[in-house]
């Protein structure tokens, strides 16, 4: 499978725990996103990498939230200290802005859900 | 920052009716509007995209169209099968720089057989 993918699929945790989660981005894709989508609505933005770069986080990131991409290829998401409104889908996705690449199109993983109990 | 609106927020539809989505955005520097479809459980997919130097553009049976000056672009899909029964997001970044997507609330489209 060449697409997005992420890990684990779901994740059922108690309030207060901390949680990590991975996305691998299609390999020559440079540009790496994490979007939080709640049931009804569109996804939100939370932050981006170009690269090991982060080069734009979401005022909805607050401290509790961690991003980190640190050899440019796979990124993780960590949230510390979970809360009940933390429960969403955890959406990835990536993108090449690449001379001679499409520049825009941003490929979605099949997400994180995460239940906060 | 940007803001997108996107009615309606449901529509139902006949098979074989057409089916239209419009979305608002507020950033005039906003220069890239895609469109994806999400099935229940599955991942947004890109269905298709307009750049702000284009004020149309179609694939088969789905066309968006653009109109830089009053901030709006709509979806258009003609010849509806159950299948295009989803949830459909409009979003727009300044994409030439390949940011952030903002996108719309979405609209859940049911094609009634």
């Amino acid at each position: 499978d060449t697409g997005v993918s992420q890990d684990p699929r779901h994740k059922i945790t108690k309030r207060g725990q901390n949680v990590t989660f991975r996305c691998d981005p299609i390999s020559e894709h440079n540009r790496l996103y994490w979007y939080r989508q709640t049931l009804g609505q569109g996804p939100e933005f939370l932050t981006y990498f170009q690269n090991e770069a982060q080069l734009e986080k979401s005022r909805l990131l607050s401290d509790r939230f961690s991003a980190e991409r640190p050899k440019g290829s796979f990124s993780t998401l960590e949230i510390q200290r979970t809360e009940q409104g933390d429960s969403a889908m955890y959406l990835c996705a990536s993108s090449s802005n690449l001379a001679g690449g499409p520049g825009n199109e941003q490929f979605f993983g099949p997400g994180t859900r995460l239940t906060v109990l | 920052g940007e803001n997108v609106e996107q009615h309606p927020s449901t529509l139902s539809v006949q098979e074989g009716d057409s089916a239209v989505i419009k979305c608002t955005y507020s950033d005039s520097a906003s220069n890239y509007f895609p469109w994806y479809k999400q099935e229940l459980g599955k991942r947004p997919q890109l269905i298709i995209d307009i750049r702000s130097n284009v004020g149309e553009k179609k694939d088969q049976r789905i066309a968006v169209t653009l109109n830089k000056t009053a901030k709006h672009f709509s979806l258009h899909i003609t010849e509806t099968q159950p299948e295009d029964s989803a949830v459909y997001f409009c979003a727009a970044t300044q994409g030439a720089a390949g940011n952030k997507l903002t996108f719309g609330g979405g609209t859940r489209v049911l094609v009634k057989p």
